[in-house]
């Protein structure tokens, strides 16, 4: 039972353009909200995360929006560069006092030049 | 100076065999958890340890030991390996168990049982 879902595995983006990754979650009790790059033979590193006392956080060229009545949140990247082509996971911790995140399946994002 | 270090990077082994994936991090955090990455690209949590202490353990095999010798040591056991523990094993780490920490990965072990 996936509570983190990302379903779109791919997306490809030309540069200068905007990109669009999206990410649902059936666990209510979430409450945080994070996106992760991963680029090949590395660790993810964190990119962005947004509260769920927010709709929106932006940081830069990343924006990360959260609708909580319909449990989706997206990240928007504007203006892509080919070197934000990577793997994006998007993941999602809840109240309690451990700290677990539960992750996406991830999209892959290349950006043309 | 990489943050989260693990060893090996790549692992390959017979099924029965033992092994052990090491993670150091130098980033002087008290939390250092362990994930799976399966072959359908989750990431799962496996355990977490904070100031060398379990917090959380996952439906995990007991095959499957955690070891922790220091705030700055995570190493993983695996005994009787079997052809389903072949994954790709990050190790993290975090400040402390506050839920808005950032958790930096190391890059990774790619275990493949044969």
């Amino acid at each position: 039972d996936q509570q983190v879902k990302q379903n779109s595995p791919s997306l490809s983006v030309q540069e200068g353009r905007i990109s669009i990754l999206n990410c649902d979650y059936t666990n209510s009790m979430f409450d945080y909200f994070l996106w992760y790059k991963k680029y090949p033979a590395e660790g993810p590193t964190f990119l962005i995360s947004i509260s769920s006392i927010k709709d929106k956080n932006e940081d830069g060229r990343f924006t990360v929006f959260l609708n909580k009545s319909a449990k989706h949140l997206s990240l928007h990247i504007v203006p892509s560069q080919p070197g934000d082509s990577a793997v994006y996971f998007c993941a999602a911790s809840g109240r309690g006092s451990a700290r677990q995140l539960t992750f996406g399946s991830g999209t892959q994002l290349t950006v043309l030049p | 100076d990489t943050a989260v270090s693990q060893t090996p990077k790549y692992l390959v082994t017979q099924m029965g065999n033992d092994k052990s994936i090491k993670c150091e991090q130098n980033l002087g955090h008290d939390t250092m958890y362990w994930y799976k990455q399966d072959s359908k690209k989750f990431l799962k949590i496996m355990f977490s340890y904070n100031n060398k202490e379990l917090i959380i353990n996952e439906t995990v095999p007991n095959r499957f030991s955690p070891k922790s010798p220091d705030k700055a040591h995570l190493n993983l056991h695996i005994n009787s390996l079997e052809l389903g523990d072949s994954a790709v094993y990050f190790c993290a780490s975090s400040q402390d168990m506050s839920s808005t920490d950032t958790q930096y990965f190391g890059p990774g072990t790619r275990l493949t049982v044969l």
